[in-house]
Order: structure tokens, then C-alpha cells, then sequence
């Protein structure tokens, strides 16, 4: 079945510092979103992509649409302690809003 | 605005025994998602309904596993007999019909089977 790769698994970084994670896949997808997951919780939605080389923001985040509809990036800049948590990745794989998720990216931020 | 409610929070039972878990979604959405997620990785959608009717149960195991959304609004997951692997937290989640990116999650259900 369709694999959807996401890394790293886990970052540690520093308050301040920026983060980058990624999606990738082996097959196309209509859209891409990304999630943040607390502890907890259930995933919140964060950003929504849609075209081929889209790029979005909302606030610190900005996440692209990757130009071969495989891929998606992630982008956390000047990260704050309450960025962290877990990142997933979200392709959806057919016009019923059947999502395939990633395993996650465990984010760590130390003062 | 209420958000997706599921009870329990938190449930342990023993292997070969039975379990229900409960969701309310958004009042008005049309789709309704459970998910299982397993410690470490991402949600995996079990089965999505439309209304009252299902649209995709391709990764639920019939053999165990059963759901309904009898009036299309609140929705029920069973498992009979659970098993080891069954341990997981169950996410339900709801959308508007055709809205498939506006999927709000609830807080899930944490199963711990012994």
C-alpha cells in the first residue's frame, strides 16, 4: 500500500532555533495538511496545502506543497517551548477525504 | 462551538473481552472518522461514514471490530474479543460534507488491553 515517509522521527532543538521536517511519498496526492498532536489530545490541524508548489504560512509555520505532488515540508521558525509535540504529515489519497498519515516528528525544545 | 466528544478517555481491559467507545461529532458535520493509532505512529483511518452510511471500512478487521452511526449523528466502535495488538488510542473525528481538510479530531480513547 502507499507509504508516506516522515522525518527525522524526532528533533531536539533549542528555544529560538528554527525546525524543518518533511513528508514523502511514493505515490501523488490531491493535498497535503499537517498536524500537531499534545499529549493527550487529538491532532489539531495546522496548515492545509492544496496546489503544487504551494507555500503557506500561519504564523511561525510555513509549509510547501512540493512541485512533484510527493512531497510536503514543514517549517517551524524561531520555535517557542510550546512548539513541542508531534508533527504528522496528512496526504489525502482519493476525493472521499481518505487521509494517509505519517509516522510523526517528536519536536523537543529546551531553553 | 462544541467539539468532538468521546467517552471514555481511558479504558483497560483484559484480552478476549469486549469494549465500546463513543463519539459526538460537531453538531451539523456529515462525515465521521474513527482512527486507531498506535503508540508511535500516525492515525490509521479504521472507518469513515457518510451520514449514517459507511464510505470506506477497508482497514477495519470485520472479524473483531464493528461500527455503527445509526441516526448519522453519534457513532459507536466495538471490539469483540480484543486482543494485545488492539491497544492503541481511538480518535474520532468529524467533517463537513465535502470539507474533507477541516477534520477536527476529538481528545480519544486510550485502550489498554492486558
Amino acid at each position: 500500500g502507499q507509504q508516506l515517509n516522515q522525518s527525522p522521527q524526532s528533533m531536539f532543538i533549542q528555544e529560538g532555533e528554527d525546525v524543518s521536517m518533511n513528508c514523502t511519498s511514493s505515490s501523488i496526492f490531491n493535498t497535503w495538511l499537517w498536524y500537531k498532536q499534545d499529549p493527550g489530545e487529538g491532532p489539531v490541524l495546522l496548515i492545509a496545502l492544496y496546489k503544487a508548489g504551494e507555500l503557506t504560512s500561519n504564523g511561525r509555520l510555513t509549509a510547501q506543497f512540493g512541485i512533484t505532488r510527493k512531497d510536503s515540508f514543514l517549517n517551524i521558525s524561531a520555535s517557542i517551548p510550546s512548539d513541542v509535540g508531534i508533527y504528522f504529515c496528512a496526504g489525502l489519497t482519493d476525493s472521499w477525504g481518505k487521509f494517509q498519515f505519517g509516522a510523526g516528528t517528536q519536536v523537543v525544545v529546551t531553553p | 462551538e462544541a467539539g468532538v466528544a468521546q467517552s471514555p478517555r481511558y479504558k483497560i481491559i483484559e484480552k478476549r473481552q469486549s469494549v465500546a467507545f463513543w463519539c459526538n461529532p460537531i453538531s451539523g458535520h456529515a462525515t465521521l472518522y474513527w482512527y486507531q493509532q498506535i503508540l508511535g505512529q500516525g492515525p490509521k483511518l479504521l472507518i469513515q461514514f457518510q451520514n449514517n452510511g459507511v464510505v470506506d471500512d477497508s482497514q477495519l478487521p470485520k472479524d473483531r471490530f464493528s461500527a455503527e452511526r445509526l441516526k448519522g449523528v453519534d457513532s459507536t466502535l466495538k471490539i469483540q474479543p480484543a486482543k494485545l495488538e488492539d491497544s492503541a488510542v481511538y480518535l474520532c473525528a468529524s467533517s463537513p460534507s465535502g470539507a474533507y481538510n477541516e477534520q477536527f479530531f476529538g481528545p480519544g480513547t486510550r485502550l489498554t488491553v492486558l
